[in-house]
This record gives C-alpha cells, sequence and structure tokens, in this order.
C-alpha cells in the first residue's frame, strides 16, 4: 500500500513569512513529486514538481526533495493571504509513457495566511 | 495551461436520475482519471483509464461507470443517483507524470 502523508493542519503563517509544508512517502521506487494547491471548492492546481534530490526554485515558492529519508517539502517565501489553501503533496512512479500509471496523493495541509 | 474541461459545473437533481458526467481534454493524453472528493476531504481515485477502450476501477468503491470511446472524451455516469453520491467529482488526465485537473462538478442529489 503506497502511502503519502502530510499534516493536515491547518497552519497559521503571517503575511510575509515563510510557510513550511512537509510530506513523507513510503514507496522507495518513486521519482516524481508533485505539489498541488487546491482553493476550497475548486480542483487542485499544480505549483511545483521536482525529480531530482535536492531544491527547486519558481518565484517565492521552493521544493525540497530528499529520497533517502523520502521526504519532500515546499517553502512559501513571503507568505501572502492568497497563499490560503490547501496544498496537496503526490507522488509518481517511473513514468515510461505507455502502460499503467498513478499518483498518489496524501490528504493535503491547510495553509491560512493571516494579514 | 491545461486543456482539460467538465460539463456541468454544478448539478443538482433529483434521486433516481440518470445522470453523465462530462471530461473532455484536447492534449491528446492517453491517461486519464475521475476522482471524488468530500468538502475538506481527500481525493479517491474512482475510475480511469490508459487508452481507448481501456478502463478500471480505482480505489474506491462507486457505483458509477465510465468509458472511453475516444481518447479526448472520459464520461461518468450514474445510472440511478442518490443522495449518498452528493460530492464533488474531478477529471483529471496526465500526457507525462504531471496529472492536471478539469474545474470539477458539484453534484448534489436531492
Amino acid at each position: 500500500q503506497k502511502e503519502v502523508e502530510q499534516n493536515s493542519g491547518p497552519l497559521s503563517v503571517p503575511e510575509g513569512a515563510i510557510a513550511s509544508l512537509n510530506c513523507t512517502y513510503s514507496d522507495r521506487g518513486s521519482q516524481s513529486f508533485f505539489w498541488y494547491r487546491q482553493y476550497s471548492g475548486k480542483s487542485p492546481e499544480l505549483i511545483m514538481f521536482i525529480y531530482s534530490n535536492g531544491d527547486k526554485e519558481d518565484g517565492r515558492f521552493t521544493a525540497q526533495l530528499n529520497k533517502a529519508s523520502q521526504y519532500v517539502s515546499l517553502l512559501i517565501r513571503d507568505s501572502q493571504p492568497s497563499d490560503s489553501a490547501t496544498y496537496l503533496c503526490a507522488v509518481g512512479p517511473p513514468y515510461s509513457g505507455a502502460g499503467s500509471y498513478q499518483l498518489t496523493f496524501g490528504k493535503g495541509t491547510k495553509l491560512s495566511v493571516i494579514p | 495551461e491545461a486543456d482539460i474541461y467538465q460539463t456541468p459545473r454544478y448539478l443538482v437533481i433529483g434521486t433516481g436520475k440518470k445522470i453523465t458526467l462530462e471530461c473532455s481534454q484536447t492534449m491528446g493524453h492517453d491517461k486519464m482519471y475521475w476522482y471524488q472528493q468530500d468538502p475538506g476531504m481527500e481525493l479517491h481515485l474512482i475510475h480511469y483509464s490508459y487508452g481507448v477502450n481501456s478502463t478500471e476501477k480505482g480505489d474506491l468503491s462507486s457505483e458509477s461507470t465510465v468509458s472511453r470511446i475516444r481518447t479526448e472524451h472520459f464520461p461518468l455516469t450514474l445510472e440511478s443517483a442518490r443522495p449518498s453520491h452528493t460530492s464533488q467529482y474531478l477529471c483529471a488526465s496526465t500526457g507525462g507524470p504531471e496529472a492536471f485537473f478539469g474545474q470539477g462538478t458539484r453534484l448534489t442529489v436531492v
């Protein structure tokens, strides 16, 4: 049974602070890692992906991956009230094109950025 | 931006009615998925397809059925809607490692 674990929160941070969201996964064969943002009542939106160990930065977002520890995180710098949402961690097996492929989603962490 | 569309966005329907939720994508993706999500709860995979004429049931048991006659189209059907089917239904597709979601259909069965 593949599992992706996230702290459900809510995680509250003041505006302008760094929000740190964490995720652990059970399948050591996982190769692709994603962060989705989901506003209340809306569908998930892909905001970051990372495939290699280390850090990947995109604007105010930084994804960090440590495959040895089976840990992936998302840092949001200069947090804004508009960042308030649920953040879903998703983990995928190696992608080969044809054949089966499914992402395993965590339950999500609810982030509240307080003005 | 992903081109995956779901209709209707909102649907209120009476118990016992047959309904079809539409999902179409213009990206040529082979793999498509249906998820069910109650408010504030996790995503549950209910159906998936890896290509035309390929459909499988997901992790969560569902009374719905799906079909995949064309690559771009992956409709979900409930033969007889019940209040327990009230939920948000999300369609997704992948052409590479990442998945893209449609806007979702919020279904209410009264």
